[in-house]
């Protein structure tokens, strides 16, 4: 049972490329989220889904895009990537929304230089 | 919005101390409270939950936390830390947002440095 998987593990960027972090879960979860997490502000969420064809807005969306077109894979995409946006991003996943006891990824470093 | 506090940013204790991590939240309905832990290039694993009823919770390695609902607060406790505790502890809380969802926002976290 692997969990939640990220890919890739490490990335480099120059500004204004693009790229797309891939997420998948193994767990039939409902719910699943993107989060950045930078020295001294914790985990501030990008995007969320509650099902397959449903995506919503967390805190800090600008800059990001995301689609959930089946149960099991949430992809996060950089349209331009700037250096703001040079963090460790996480993947988690929970059953359901409300229950959110999440399983994280084990991460995405991106430098955006 | 709801919001988190966590009141230490570093925490520095000697093995054997005991610990405790304030969280308090800001949130007016009824919420499900968490403690996750991340110890040093690992990802976020849970510590810890409250969702109902006894407000004193066990979780996994001697942490537990008491939920006061009059005061807002979730801390985490242990009576006496090891090196091994050395991680960062981040609270949460999930709160309904409208419309069937629940938001679950982070605290800053705590990095607590445990000292052989």
């Amino acid at each position: 049972n692997a969990g939640v998987t990220q890919t890739p593990k490490f990335q480099v960027l120059k500004t204004g490329q693009s790229m797309t972090l891939q997420c998948a879960q193994d767990m039939n979860h409902e719910y699943m989220s993107w989060y950045r997490q930078d020295p001294g502000m914790g985990l501030r969420l990008i995007h969320y889904s509650v099902g397959a064809g449903i995506t919503d807005q967390g805190e800090v969306p600008n800059g990001y895009n995301v689609s959930r077109s089946t149960t099991e894979d949430f992809p996060l995409r950089l349209l331009s990537a700037a250096p703001s946006q040079t963090s460790v991003y996480f993947c988690a996943s929970s059953y359901t929304s409300q229950g959110k006891i999440l399983h994280f990824g084990n991460g995405t470093r991106l430098t955006v230089t | 919005a709801q919001s988190v506090s966590q009141h230490n940013h570093h925490v520095i204790l000697s093995e054997a101390a005991s610990l405790e991590l304030g969280c308090n939240y800001s949130y007016g309905g009824t919420v499900n409270l968490f403690w996750y832990v991340q110890y040093p290039g690992q990802h976020l694993q849970l510590l810890l939950k409250y969702f109902s009823g006894d407000p004193l919770v066990k979780g996994i390695k001697g942490f537990e936390a008491e939920f006061i609902k009059s005061k807002f607060s979730f801390n985490l406790r242990k009576p006496s830390v090891q090196w091994s505790d050395t991680a960062e502890y981040f609270c949460a809380v999930n709160g309904y947002s409208g419309a069937g969802s629940y938001q679950l926002t982070f605290g800053k976290g705590t990095k607590l440095s445990v000292i052989p």
